[in-house]
């Protein structure tokens, strides 16, 4: 079952724009992971952020957790027409710990 | 480059074709995953090899059969499919298995670049 929901589900803005993506998971996390997806190739891992950890940054990307609300944010600033992907949010479920992801927020920066 | 390698990048297969994918990393990871894609549905984990053992096998139909020689190689071999697993097969490495990892970094997926199905 899915763990992460990504909102919004589709994201269309301005090159030089700032982009909110947001994710929801339903249990307890140690971690949780956002991803990129070029269209129709792999994912690339961008940054991990542990349940212990409120805010991460990583270049023009800024993570937040809260878990209290079971919630996290990706915020990439100052977008560029080559951020234009899907972004995914992934945590470990299970005794195993496997990573599963949510559906994605598509992201289009327009130039 | 990612350092996990799939092939084909693209297969087409009828129905009654026997026909295999293939997966290899040379990151020196021990943890090896399978995940299916399809339009509008999240990543769906399929198999989990940890040190070449199966750890995972996620309710997949047997038409679908993995196989995990060494650490470094995985195949997905197929067999009878249906038009709806027409899909995109992602493979993936990791350093180790969830929560087996000692570090949090550990846990994090390099993927090859998928291997695109199309099942006539």
């Amino acid at each position: 079952s899915q763990q992460g929901e990504e909102d919004p589900q589709a994201l269309s803005i301005q090159e030089g724009e700032n982009a909110t993506m947001n994710c929801s998971y339903k249990t307890s996390i140690n971690n949780l992971q956002w991803y990129r997806q070029n269209s129709g190739r792999g994912l690339v891992h961008l940054i991990l952020i542990r349940s212990n950890e409120r805010e991460k940054h990583s270049g023009r990307l800024r993570v937040t957790l809260d878990t209290s609300k079971k919630s996290s944010s990706l915020l990439i600033t100052a977008s560029r027409a080559a951020d234009t992907a899907s972004y995914f949010c992934a945590t470990e479920r299970g005794s195993q710990g496997n990573l599963i992801f949510g559906k994605g927020t598509k992201l289009s920066v327009k130039p | 480059e990612t350092g996990v390698t799939q092939t084909p990048r693209h297969l087409v297969m009828g129905m009654t074709n026997k026909k295999s994918l293939k997966c290899e990393q040379h990151l020196g990871h021990n943890a090896m995953y399978w995940y299916k894609q399809s339009a509008k549905k999240p990543l769906e984990l399929m198999f989990v090899y940890n040190f070449k053992e199966q750890t995972e096998n996620n309710s997949v139909p047997s038409r679908f059969s993995p196989e995990c020689p060494n650490s470094s190689h995985l195949f997905l071999h197929l067999h009878t499919l249906q038009p709806e697993d027409s899909a995109l097969y992602l493979c993936a490495s990791s350093q180790i298995q969830g929560l087996f990892r000692l570090a949090e970094r550990d846990g994090e997926l390099f993927f090859g670049e998928g291997s695109r199905l199309t099942v006539l």
